[in-house]
């Protein structure tokens, strides 16, 4: 199946601080992908879409402007966490529909371990 | 999108088959019912999908009354391994993409 690859795996930063996550599409084009997150023992929640070459749509209640999300080519998006606090740690995953048009399947990334100090 | 419920949790022991059960009340007539599977500090992994009756592949079976008002994920002979959250997801393909909303998914433990 198709592979979605996100880097890093886990990073720890300083309060106001900036980490940018990257989330990329291996092997297949993807022009719309999802960012999630997801706090300990719960399930995931979605922020955003990533649409390849246009703004980015947020899940109401996610703040635009403390969680940047860039889909600059087919295979990549990034969502940056701007001046990020202690309550920003979470782990955060991204997903991109299947190639195949008649497959509904979704691929994630692994994930990315934030841990803000 | 149709909201789900299923177990917060499930108790099963190696060798045994699993039958984890999902309502979805308000499906509609386009969506789809999709099974992930995560493990701790990784992303989702799809297990299975289905429209009505039965899917099968080589990990799982799927099977959907006529009604469609829920499904039951079926996971024969579990090993330890298969503990992790499965969740079930109702939705269809929305302007072209895939948009999914996680409910609270099944915790399974699977004992020695």
């Amino acid at each position: 199946g198709a592979v979605v690859s996100q880097h890093p795996s886990r990073v720890i930063c300083k309060s106001g601080t900036s980490v940018k996550i990257e989330c990329r599409s291996l092997d297949f084009q993807a022009t719309t992908m999802f960012w999630y997150r997801q706090f300990p023992k719960k399930s995931l929640m979605l922020m955003a879409t990533s649409n390849e070459g246009s703004k980015a749509t947020y899940e109401q209640g996610v703040e635009k402007d403390k969680f940047l999300i860039n889909h600059a080519s087919l295979t990549l998006s990034t969502l940056t966490v701007t001046s990020a606090h202690p309550e920003d740690s979470s782990f955060y995953i991204c997903s991109a529909d299947s190639p195949d048009s008649e497959n509904t399947e979704a691929f994630f990334g692994q994930g990315t371990r934030l841990t803000v100090v | 999108l149709a909201k789900t419920t299923q177990p917060i949790s499930m108790d099963s022991y190696e060798g045994q088959e699993v039958n984890i059960t999902c309502s979805h009340n308000n499906i509609a007539t386009n969506d789809y019912i999709t099974w992930y599977q995560q493990f701790p500090s990784q992303g989702p992994r799809f297990i299975i999908q289905g429209y009505k009756t039965k899917v099968t592949n080589e990990v799982a079976s799927l099977f959907i009354p006529a009604d469609r008002k829920s499904s039951t994920l079926s996971l024969p002979r579990v090993s330890l391994s298969d503990t992790a959250v499965y969740y079930c997801l109702v939705g269809v393909l929305s302007g072209g993409y895939n948009k999914l909303i996680f409910g609270a998914g099944t915790r399974l433990a699977v004992h020695p």
